[in-house]
């Protein structure tokens, strides 16, 4: 069964680098979403993505995220300069976007910012 | 879309028993979904229901939807260990598009115990 993969599963950043958190969607869906759950809490949505450009976005994803999808397969997330509040786990999601409305999602990224 | 608002918080029962977990909503909606997440993980689509539906059965798990009193249920029969996890309901709101961004609540946590 056809399933979202997300690189790395654990990532550790110093406070202000840069990080790139790496998902490929389902082959055929094209609409494509980044979440995050920080620790205890709610899963939140970050933005969406389809034909190339952004269809929507949270408060949280603010100007140092930056989402993109280079080629047929990727889809990727970049924080440009962490904060140790961006320690959170960051789920990438994929959706066909025809009649089954359910999105797919893939086993997350684990971020932690030092 | 519109969080849905999971109860109880938290259940446990022993293997073999049912679990049933309750979503209210606010606005009206096109469709509901119920998601798992278990512990750290991404989450997993269990079923969707759709406005005009009452009823759905998928395996060991059944949904229903009370669009009247904005309300949805979902009950595992015979649970399992492999059944602790946290449940979310996902309402989709009316007149939102296809493939909108999903919002989760704080979820049920459900812990199966042998």
């Amino acid at each position: 069964e056809p399933e979202v993969t997300q690189t790395p599963s654990h990532q550790v950043t110093q406070m202000g680098q840069e990080v790139i958190l790496r998902c490929v969607p389902i082959s055929n869906h094209l609409y494509f979403y980044w979440y995050r759950q920080i620790l205890g809490q709610k899963v939140e949505f970050l933005v969406s993505f389809y034909n190339n450009e952004i269809s929507e976005k949270s408060e949280i994803f603010d100007d140092q995220f930056s989402v993109e999808r280079p080629d047929g397969s990727n889809f990727t997330l970049k924080i440009r300069s962490t904060k140790l509040e961006d320690s959170a786990m960051y789920f990438c999601a994929s959706s066909s976007g025809t009649r089954n409305y359910e999105q797919y999602f893939g086993p997350g990224t684990r971020l932690t910012v030092t | 879309s519109q969080q849905g608002e999971e109860d109880p918080q938290a259940l446990s029962i022993q293997e073999g028993e049912n679990a049933t977990m309750n979503c209210s909503y606010k606005t009206s909606i096109n469709n509901l979904q119920w998601y798992r997440q278990n512990s750290g993980r991404g989450l997993v689509h269990l079923i969707l229901i759709r406005s005009n539906e009452r009823e759905k059965h998928s395996g060991r798990l059944r949904v229903t939807l009370d669009t009247s009193k904005k309300s949805s249920s979902l009950l595992i029969t015979a649970s399992r260990a492999a059944d602790t996890a946290s449940y979310f309901c996902a309402p989709r709101s009316k007149g939102t598009g296809t493939a909108s961004k999903l919002t989760f609540g704080t979820g049920t946590r459900l812990q199966v115990t042998l």
